[in-house]
C-alpha cells in the first residue's frame, strides 16, 4: 500500500532564504508525482507535476525533483518570499491505480 | 474559465439529515473526484469517475453516493449525514485520470452536529 511522507510537518524561514521541501513515498511504481500549494481556508494549486519518466520540473523560482528508485521528491523554492508562505503538499499517482495519494503536507511560513 | 466551482461553500447539518455537494468543471475534463481533508489525515479519495458514465469507490467511500450527470457535472451525497463526516470536502477534474494535472475547486466545509 502506497504511503507518502512528508517532513517537516512545518517550516519557518526568514525572507530570502532557498529552502527545500521533502516528500517521500513507499512504492515506487508510480505514474507521476504531483506537488500541490494549500492557502488557509482554499483549494490546492497545482505547482508542478512531474511524469515517472522525468528527472525534474521547474517553474520559476521552483524546482522538483524526483528520483523513483529511491522514492523522494524535493521541492526547491529559491529567493523565498512571504507570499510564498502556505502548505505544500505533494501527491503521488500509483501505477496501475486512478488514485492519488496525499502527503499530509508542510506548513511554510517566510518571514518579512 | 470558471475552472471547478462547487456548492454549497459552507453547510451545517444535523445527524441523519441528507445533502449533496455539487460539483461543475468547464474544462472538458474526462475525469473527475472526490476527496475529504481532514486535519492531520491529509487528503482521501471518496470516488471518482474515470469517465463520464463511470464511478467507482475510493478509500473511504461508506456513507456516500456519487452521480456522474453528465460530463461536466460529478455530485457526492450523504444519505444520512453523521458527526465523523464533518470535513472539507474537495472537488477536482483533470484531462485523463492518467499522466495529467488534477485542478481543485475552491472546497465545501461542512459541519454535523
Amino acid at each position: 500500500k502506497q504511503e507518502v511522507t512528508q517532513i517537516p510537518a512545518a517550516l519557518s524561514v526568514p525572507e530570502g532564504e532557498n529552502l527545500v521541501l521533502n516528500c517521500s513515498f513507499t512504492d515506487s511504481a508510480i505514474y507521476n508525482l504531483q506537488w500541490f500549494r494549500q492557502d488557509p481556508g482554499k483549494g490546492l494549486t497545482s505547482l508542478l507535476l512531474i511524469q515517472s519518466s522525468q528527472r525534474e520540473q521547474t517553474s520559476g523560482r521552483l524546482n522538483a525533483s524526483l528520483d523513483k528508485s529511491s522514492g523522494r521528491s524535493t521541492l526547491y523554492i529559491a529567493a523565498s518570499q512571504p507570499g510564498d508562505s502556505a502548505t505544500y503538499l505533494c501527491a503521488v499517482h500509483t501505477s496501475g491505480t486512478y488514485k492519488y495519494i496525499f502527503g499530509t503536507g508542510t506548513r511554510l511560513k517566510v518571514l518579512a | 474559465n470558471a475552472g471547478v466551482t462547487q456548492t454549497p461553500k459552507f453547510q451545517v447539518l444535523k445527524t441523519g439529515q441528507s445533502m449533496t455537494l455539487q460539483c461543475a468543471q468547464d474544462m472538458n475534463h474526462n475525469s473527475m473526484y472526490w476527496y475529504r481533508q481532514d486535519p492531520g489525515m491529509g487528503l482521501r479519495l471518496i470516488y471518482y469517475s474515470a469517465s463520464e458514465g463511470t464511478t467507482d469507490k475510493g478509500e473511504v467511500p461508506n456513507g456516500y453516493n456519487v452521480s456522474r450527470l453528465n460530463k461536466r457535472e460529478f455530485s457526492l451525497r450523504l444519505e444520512s449525514a453523521a458527526p465523523s463526516q464533518t470535513s472539507v470536502y474537495f472537488c477536482a477534474s483533470n484531462l485523463q485520470w492518467r499522466g495529467e494535472t488534477q485542478y481543485f475547486g475552491p472546497g465545501t466545509r461542512l459541519l454535523v452536529l
